[in-house]
């Protein structure tokens, strides 16, 4: 198993300004991923960073408004940017599950709640 | 039409019930299925995954999968308070290199001691 922490776990922002959240994993992993989950809806994959590479984004998702660092195999940021209400949502980082690699399993951080007023 | 549909509940059952979560799905690619608990204010966790179709039993856990059917669940047993929690599946292809998972919006289950 891996243990991830995230930090902030929470924060409050006004609108325009951007936040960066910390996902660090106690273990090496080659692949991170970010998500958003939002109140009724399903867990959104925003990227999936691999050390050494640029971060692969899902459809709706750009690199100007989520610029993710992934500067070793234990460590990634997520950067919400220029933020707006409708970003306010909870923010999760995720690694692969090495050991049942071909299932797809992943673990999952505690989350970071934003709230964009 | 979602790829994954899931009733977002809430789901309220006295303590002792058998609890029954389904989702369905479109995407006949998929084989892998997972189950995953969440707890308020915490990040989901894998509880079970299955490949293709067929039952899996893990405690009081069992999870089913019907392909032709398109259509999964999770079973339960013996229900307690602390399996109140929002459970979320989740389904991928699984064709070797790292696929998408597709998750459910989950289903909150309270159990009522």
């Amino acid at each position: 198993s891996a243990v991830i922490s995230q930090k902030p776990s929470r924060d409050i922002c006004q609108r325009g300004t951007s936040l960066t959240i910390q996902c660090q994993v106690d273990s090496q992993v080659t692949m991170m991923f970010w998500y958003r989950q939002q109140p009724g809806q399903s867990l959104t994959l925003i990227a999936t960073a691999n050390q050494g590479s640029e971060a692969t984004y899902e459809s709706g998702f750009v690199i100007d408004k989520f610029p993710i660092s992934r500067p070793n195999l234990t460590f990634s940021t997520l950067t919400v940017s220029n933020m707006s209400p409708e970003d306010s949502s909870i923010y999760l980082c995720s690694v692969e599950d090495r050991a049942r690699r071909v299932t797809d399993t992943q673990y999952f951080g505690p989350g970071t709640r934003l709230t964009v007023l | 039409q979602k790829e994954v549909e899931q009733d977002p509940g809430p789901l309220s059952v006295p303590e002792g019930a058998i609890v029954s979560l389904n989702c369905t799905y479109s995407n006949s690619a998929f084989q892998y299925f997972m189950w995953y608990r969440q707890y308020s204010r915490k990040g989901p966790e894998l509880l079970m995954y299955t490949y293709s179709s067929g039952n899996k039993e893990d405690g009081r856990f069992t999870a089913q999968v019907d392909k032709s059917s398109k259509y999964i669940s999770l079973f339960i047993r013996d229900s307690q308070p602390s399996d109140s929690a929002t459970y979320l599946c989740a389904m991928s292809e699984g064709s070797g290199g790292y696929q998408k998972v597709t998750f459910g919006t989950g289903t909150k289950l309270q159990v009522i001691p």
